[in-house]
């Protein structure tokens, strides 16, 4: 069993719903990241959170330490948020886990 | 300030050969980790260099080396290389491991091996 979790791996949806990405983890944690990945492969680091909810423009990230539970909610969803989106952990250490990926498409 | 730079962007080497991936770290930022990603899954941890030193590695056999120089600036050496060591490498700095303010990752260097 991966240490990161993410569901569901693919994702297809209509431009304008409203789309969640869920991660579950099963070590100790100092932070949560979720991040962006578009086929080129570059990876553009969306939230950093060890507590409570971020939210930036239409992503809203939250994380339940007691749960070991983070999700990554998506409002009023565009085609250009198509990309695969990743949940990483820090764990102690100088190391991220990474979670296997969700792939996002977004249909106009 | 700059973002963190890989080079080359892609590369094709025979199985056997030998290979150097570079890495230009955001400016400010002391420690360099290196990642490889397999088609279709999450990167997987290297090994991590702070302050020219290497600080952590994960499960990856030694002819996976690096080096970190004076300017913070990172080299990924593989010796060897196999079919299987084809992939997109990533590498991320950070700021003292990324405790406090995050990650910056480059845009990768997708290697073939033939």
């Amino acid at each position: 069993k991966n240490e990161v979790e993410q569901s569901p791996q693919n994702l297809t949806a209509q431009e304008g719903e409203f789309i969640t990405i869920n991660c579950s983890y099963s070590v100790g944690i100092s932070a949560l990241h979720w991040l962006q990945q578009h086929p080129g492969g570059g990876i553009v680091s969306l939230f950093m959170l060890s507590s409570g909810k971020k939210k930036h423009g239409r992503l809203i990230a939250t994380i339940n330490i007691q749960e070991k539970h983070s999700s990554l909610h998506i409002t009023a969803s565009h085609p250009r948020d198509s990309a695969v989106y990743i949940c990483a952990v820090k764990t102690s250490g100088s190391r991220l886990t990474f979670g296997e990926g969700t792939q996002l498409t977004v249909n106009p | 300030e700059t973002g963190v730079t890989q080079s080359p962007t892609h590369l094709i080497k025979t199985r056997g050969q030998q290979v150097t991936l570079r890495c230009s770290s955001q400016s400010g930022h002391n420690t360099v980790s290196w990642y490889q990603q397999a088609l279709g899954q999450g990167p997987q941890f290297i090994f991590q260099y702070y302050r020219e030193e290497e600080n952590g590695r994960g499960n990856f056999p030694p002819r996976f080396s690096g080096l970190q120089f004076p300017n913070y600036s990172s080299e990924l050496n593989v010796n060897a290389l196999e079919l299987d060591d084809s992939a997109l490498y990533l590498c991320a700095s950070s700021l003292n491991g990324g405790l406090n303010y995050g990650y910056t990752f480059g845009s990768g260097t997708r290697l073939t091996v033939v």
